[in-house]
């Protein structure tokens, strides 16, 4: 099955919550990335996490890594409805030249 | 510095036309990747480039599809003879290196959306 599968597929919350979105990989990987993607645009780089790192910040970011449960989440705190968009996670596939992404959780922020 | 480059935004083709994208890395960027997403889904990876060499092109279609990144110019995705599969956003990304590399990231562009008609 695929790298990289995001959960939940869909996620709703009001404006001022906080949003989970977990990522799950099967081989061992150099690194793990999260990408945002505004409907109908371009991917937007949000934060790298390094294989020996467990934690992660960068502003309103949050992004854990477990490499046991070879998994990873990304935590957005006091979202805003700025935040609604689609969020990919992706793999190096254990120090490969490309990227696997997986299917995406969409996060829509209500007013 | 500019981002990555794309064009056009959007293509549109007849089945059995053939289909050309470009993508322009960041400035001083030497490796090009392109990706292909369905509706609703992931990127999925196409193919690998540096300037003249194709490295991995295990995400490519056997037919019709090839891909160029020639010493002066952009990264060309050619789509021969399109089919209505072939409708989707085509991303390209650049890198400094490889992101193979630990600390490498990928800068995307807007994507070209092609629909076959």
């Amino acid at each position: 099955s695929q790298q990289g599968e995001e959960d939940p597929q869909a996620l709703s919350i009001q404006e001022g919550e906080n949003a989970t979105m977990n990522c799950s990989y099967k081989t061992s990987i150099n690194n793990l990335q999260w990408y945002r993607q505004n409907s109908g645009r371009g991917l937007v780089h949000l934060i790298l996490i390094r294989s020996n790192e467990r934690e992660k910040h960068s502003g309103r970011l949050r992004v854990t890594l477990d490499t046991s449960k070879k998994s990873s989440s990304l935590l957005i705190t006091a979202s805003r409805a700025a935040d609604t968009a689609s969020y990919f996670c992706a793999t190096d596939e254990g120090g490969g030249n490309k990227l696997t992404f997986g299917t995406g959780t969409q996060l829509k922020v209500e007013l | 510095n500019a981002g990555v480059m794309q064009n056009p935004r959007h293509l549109v083709r007849r089945r059995g036309q053939e289909a050309r994208l470009r993508c322009s890395p960041m400035k001083g960027h030497s490796h090009v990747y392109w990706y292909r997403q369905l509706p609703e889904e992931g990127l999925k990876f196409m193919v690998y480039l540096q300037k003249e060499n194709i490295i991995d092109e295990s995400g490519m279609p056997k037919e019709r599809f090839s891909a160029e990144f020639p010493k002066e110019g952009p990264s060309i995705l050619r789509i021969q003879q399109v089919v209505r599969g072939d409708s989707a956003a085509y991303f390209c990304a650049s890198s400094p290196r490889s992101s193979g590399t630990v600390n490498t990231e990928a800068f995307f562009g807007q994507g070209t959306r092609l629909t076959v008609v």
